[in-house]
Order: C-alpha cells, then sequence, then structure tokens
C-alpha cells in the first residue's frame, strides 16, 4: 500500500495525558499537512510542512499541540495535557507542490 | 474555523437518480477539490478543478469551477448503492509566488443516501 499511512488508527487516553500521532505521507511528496475534524464537520486545517519546514500553524493548534518533520518524510503531532475538546479525528495528508492532498485514515482521538 | 457553505446538507434518493450539490464562498479560491468520506476512514480525492469555468468529469461524476471563483458543483449521474458516503468541497488559494497555498477550507459535507 502506498498511500498514506497513520498509527494508531484508534487512541483513548485520560485527560490530562500526552500523545503523540505518526503520520508516514506517500514516499515522493514533500509536503504533509495535518487536520482535524470532529463529528458533522469537514476537516480543518491544523498546520503543514514543506519537507522538514512547517510553513503555516492554525490557530486552532495551541500551546499544547506540536508537530515535527524532522526529515522531511514522516511527522509526529503530539497533544500535551489532552482535554475534553481534543477528542476528534485527526488526519494527515500529503501531496506534491501545486498537486492535490490525499489523506490517510486518520487516527481517532477519544479522551475518557 | 472558516468553512465553505456547502449545500445541501443531506439527501436521500432512489438509484438510478442523478445527484447535484454545491459549495459557495465568500473568497476567491484557485483550486476546486470534491472528496468523499466513508465511515471510520479519510476522504478520498475524487475531482480536482484549477481553471474558472472547467468542467471536469470523472465516471459518472462531474464538477464544474465556477466562473466567479467563488462557488463550484458537482454532478454524481445514475446513483448507484455504493455512492452512499458524505461528500466534501474543498477550496485552496493561490499563494505566493504562483504555488498553490497549502491550506485547504472545507465545506459541511453533504450526506448521500441512495435507496435500492
Amino acid at each position: 500500500d502506498t498511500g498514506v499511512s497513520q498509527d494508531p488508527r484508534h487512541k483513548i487516553t485520560k485527560r490530562g495525558q500526552n500523545v503523540t500521532f505518526r503520520c508516514d505521507p506517500i514516499s515522493e511528496h514533500n509536503r504533509l499537512y495535518w487536520y482535524r475534524q470532529t463529528l458533522g464537520q469537514g476537516p480543518e486545517f491544523l498546520t503543514y510542512f514543506q519537507n522538514e519546514a512547517q510553513l503555516e500553524k492554525s490557530r486552532l493548534l495551541s500551546d499544547r499541540f506540536s508537530a515535527e518533520r524532522p526529515k522531511g518524510s514522516f511527522s509526529t503531532l503530539e497533544i500535551q495535557r489532552t482535554e475534553q475538546g481534543d477528542s476528534a479525528m485527526y488526519l494527515c495528508a500529503s501531496s506534491q507542490t501545486n498537486q492535490p492532498q490525499h489523506f490517510g485514515d486518520g487516527t481517532r482521538l477519544s479522551i475518557l | 474555523g472558516q468553512q465553505l457553505n456547502q449545500s445541501p446538507q443531506s439527501m436521500f434518493i432512489q438509484e438510478g437518480e442523478d445527484v447535484s450539490m454545491n459549495c459557495t464562498s465568500s473568497s476567491i479560491f484557485n483550486t476546486w477539490l470534491w472528496y468523499k468520506q466513508d465511515p471510520g476512514e479519510g476522504p478520498v480525492l475524487l475531482i480536482a478543478l484549477y481553471k474558472a469555468g472547467e468542467l471536469t468529469s470523472n465516471g459518472r461524476l462531474t464538477a464544474q469551477f465556477g466562473i466567479t471563483r467563488k462557488d463550484s458543483f458537482l454532478n454524481i449521474s445514475a446513483s448507484i448503492p455504493s455512492d452512499v458516503g458524505i461528500y466534501f468541497c474543498a477550496g485552496q488559494p493561490l499563494g505566493a509566488g504562483g504555488t498553490s497555498y497549502g491550506k485547504l477550507t472545507f465545506g459541511q459535507g453533504t450526506i448521500l443516501t441512495v435507496h435500492p
């Protein structure tokens, strides 16, 4: 399978815990994006990378959120001190410049 | 956050019928995209549009990039049960230097139900 891969697919954690998600993009794609999707809504942009550089962060990305793409390949999204409102599907997408974004199947986060 | 205005919110149709949905924005977009999402999965790209007035087909799907660059339309002809799902429009503005700006802005989705 050469699509966008996300791990884990599901994560259940207690409020206040830290969580980290991983995204492996399509191999030749230089851009990688993170989105958050809540029930009944479309995905909302969080941040994106071109190679290893983080080019934009949404105001939705509070200081408890951090994303990295250290070698310009896979990326991690960490949420510290999770809150109930962080419960959502976290989607990763990748693309080449000026090409459409292709999405993974997401990580569903549930905060107890 | 900002989202596009997508309508209708839901549709219940009989197998074989045609379907139309649209998306409008207060902002100009350089690229319009249509995705389909099944439960528990990520959005899957259906059609990408790059030029105002462009009409593009993918099998039974046809999408148009509005002349004003503020709207887009998706039509599905002769619907079948596997067309069931949530359809999203997404717009992408033009960035500096003529490259596509990274962020996609999505509509709220159209839930399509097809009765056999």
